[in-house]
């Protein structure tokens, strides 16, 4: 059974551009959440998607915005990048009404 | 505003002994409790967990201690073996959703 996988494992974007991650969720999952993680912070909670709509947001930027696929596999965009936008993209994915949530390796972008 | 605080950056036990790591948390409707782990180049797994109605939960070499009232929690890890290096962060859930606000992390290094 294969776990929460994200694609890429590292990404390299210049400042203003546009970029998607992707994130496919572990077997009988139905709902997705995307955190950041800045070097040396914990993640941030950024949204949530269950039954393909965002369910909660966390204090995050119009930039960021995410979808969810009937297949409940997600994918999380940013808009117009700036430097901070650096940090490890954290995808997270758990049953409906389950009480903790299983990650991915995570993407790792840079943005210069 | 940082909501789940983690005030040990690191912290270096011998392997055999006990290693505590504590969580102080502000806000009061957070009702469940988790501890993740996370080895470098991975995403962080579960670790245990605890409800707000309970004050202590045990998982093995793992227990996870919660005061209320002092708006505290720890981790203790006895005996701990030099697999338990990694990053420990705490998470706390507001309502159950897995919407995690997660500490900075304490680094623990177990020496052989």
């Amino acid at each position: 059974d294969a776990g929460v996988t994200q694609s890429p494992t590292h990404l390299i974007k210049t400042r203003g551009q546009q970029v998607t991650l992707r994130c496919s969720p572990k077997s009988g999952h139905d709902t997705v959440s995307w955190y950041q993680q800045a070097l040396g912070q914990g993640p941030q909670f950024i949204f949530q998607y269950y039954e393909e709509e965002e369910r909660q947001r966390g204090n995050f930027p119009d930039r960021f915005s995410g979808h969810q696929f009937p297949n409940y596999s997600s994918e999380l965009n940013v808009n117009a990048l700036l430097l901070g936008d650096s940090a490890l993209y954290l995808c997270a994915s758990s049953p409906s009404g389950g009480l903790r949530s299983f990650f991915g390796q995570g993407t790792r972008l840079t943005v210069v | 505003d940082q909501q789940v605080k983690q005030n040990s950056p690191s912290l270096s036990v011998q392997e055999g002994r006990i290693s505590i790591l504590n969580c102080d948390y502000t806000n009061s409707m957070f009702d469940y409790f988790l501890w993740y782990k996370k080895y470098p180049a991975e995403g962080p797994t579960f670790l245990i967990s605890i409800s707000s109605i309970k004050d202590k939960n045990e998982d093995g070499r793992f227990t996870v201690f919660l005061n209320k009232s002092a708006k505290h929690l720890s981790l203790h890890i006895v005996p701990s073996q030099p697999g338990d290096s990694a990053v420990y962060f705490c998470a706390a859930d507001p309502n159950t959703g897995n919407q995690f606000y997660f500490g900075t992390g304490t680094s623990l290094t177990v020496i052989p």
